[in-house]
């Protein structure tokens, strides 16, 4: 059974600080891992999504990083701001035909001005 | 991506009662899928919602407490049955694109007295 594991469980850092978030996973059979932002009391943003042949993605000041091998991957968020406030959780889908994803608890960022 | 809507955004049931949420979904989609997220944890798989046949439920939940509807590709509903404060959570909704990316709609907080 897949376990997610984001340490820390929650990081405050200055703004224009840049925020390094983890997430480790036991079983390196994934399909892809895909990186959510949840605001308090509401639904999950799609931010980034590796499928498990790439090393890397990015999107404007965000940029994840997989390597199956280690059982790990890091978001990485450039250039801090307080609108990054919020909770950033991983999920990695498995190598099977179902769609299933296996959530982390999360890392809940809080940006001081 | 997919847009998704969900009612009721929230709501403050008594126990005992019943409460069903709808999904709603901009394009036709085969794979739907409905999450909870007990507070202060991360997101856990209720079951698939398959169109045209029963949905699949996840070990520890059973269709006489989450029944499910799934009556076209854009539409789902998920009742929550015999309602307890265990119940208390936030209902969230999701599908999955054919590259096995998941998009999640915006979540119902349900809080049960």
């Amino acid at each position: 059974k897949q376990e997610v594991t984001q340490i820390p469980a929650a990081l405050s850092v200055p703004e224009g600080e840049n925020l390094v978030l983890n997430c480790s996973f036991t079983d390196s059979a994934i399909y892809n891992l895909q990186w959510f932002r949840q605001d308090p009391g509401k639904g999950l943003t799609s931010l980034l999504l590796i499928q498990s042949s790439q090393r890397e993605q990015t999107s404007g000041r965000l940029n994840a990083s997989l390597d199956k091998s280690s059982g790990r991957s890091t978001l990485y968020i450039a250039a801090s701001q307080p609108g990054d406030s919020a909770t950033y959780l991983c999920a990695a889908k498995g190598g099977s035909n179902d769609y299933k994803l296996s959530f982390g608890a999360g890392t809940t960022v809080t940006v001081r001005a | 991506s997919a847009v998704i809507s969900q009612k009721p955004s929230r709501d403050i049931c008594q126990r005992g009662t019943s409460l069903t949420i709808q999904c709603q979904v901009d394009s036709q989609v085969t794979m739907m899928f409905w999450y909870r997220q007990q507070p202060g944890q991360s997101l856990t798989l209720i079951a698939t919602a398959n169109q045209g046949s029963e949905a699949t439920y996840e070990s520890g939940f059973v269709i006489d407490k989450f029944p499910i509807s799934r009556p076209n590709l854009t539409f789902s509903t998920l009742t929550v049955s015999n309602m307890s404060p265990e119940d208390s959570s936030i209902y969230l909704c999701s599908v999955a694109s054919s590259s096995y990316e998941q998009y999640f709609g915006p979540g119902t907080r349900l809080t049960v007295t």
